[in-house]
């Protein structure tokens, strides 16, 4: 069964907005990645952010963690073409992932 | 540094004929993981090892679906005989020991017919 829960399941911007996805989450967690999918290729690793951890960046990438209410959010600012993808979270335990079911980013020039 | 390679990137089989993925991990990550991922929705772990061992196995179909990584290097996962609804992308992911992040092979996409 899958762990998290993206929402929305689908997000189309204009090059240069910025694009927020959450993630809800069930049981208690070690940490929560962040995935991106490109079209029909593997995953790669965006970001990792702690259960003890509110809020962390990297470059355009800014994730929110509320443990209390089992969610997290990821937000791309001035988003770019090379943005369009999938996203995923996922929760970690024991070093194994949960997936959800991911947003799909379109980012139209 | 090479990346988690995997083959082949695409087979189409009968239902009820075998089939069989090979994954060669980033050099030096001792764990190593197989997922299924069916169209619309995130990766299943399927089966996690440490080196040669079985972390764990327990969403592994073993009625059908089997791996193994015998010299804790290279893996295959195997299923046999397939069906309908094993059409997927099987990812292979890598990472060093007591790391948390994990690198993802292209994936290997099947169809079964």
């Amino acid at each position: 069964s899958q762990q998290g829960e993206e929402d929305p399941q689908a997000l189309s911007i204009q090059e240069g907005e910025n694009a927020t996805m959450n993630c809800s989450y069930k049981t208690s967690i070690n940490n929560l990645q962040w995935y991106r999918q490109n079209s029909g290729r593997g995953l790669v690793h965006l970001i990792l952010i702690r259960s003890n951890e509110r809020e962390k960046h990297s470059g355009r990438l800014r994730v929110t963690l509320d443990t209390s209410k089992k969610s997290s959010s990821l937000l791309i600012t001035a988003s770019r073409a090379a943005d369009t993808a999938s996203y995923f979270c996922a929760t970690s335990n024991d070093y194994k992932l949960s997936f959800g079911a991911g947003t799909t980013v379109t980012v139209r020039a | 540094e090479a990346g988690v390679a995997q083959s082949p990137r695409y087979k189409i089989i009968e239902k009820r004929q075998s089939v069989a993925f090979w994954c060669n991990p980033i050099s030096g990550h001792a764990t190593l993981y197989w997922y299924q991922q069916i169209l619309g929705q995130g990766p299943k772990l399927l089966i996690q090892f440490q080196n040669n061992g079985v972390v764990d196995d327990s969403q592994l179909p073993k009625d059908r679906f089997s791996a193994e990584r015998l010299k804790g290097v290279d893996s295959t996962l195997k299923i046999q005989p397939a069906k309908l609804e094993d059409s997927a992308v099987y990812l292979c992911a890598s990472s060093l020991v007591g790391r948390d992040e994990q690198f993802f092979g292209p994936g290997t996409r099947l169809t079964v017919l």
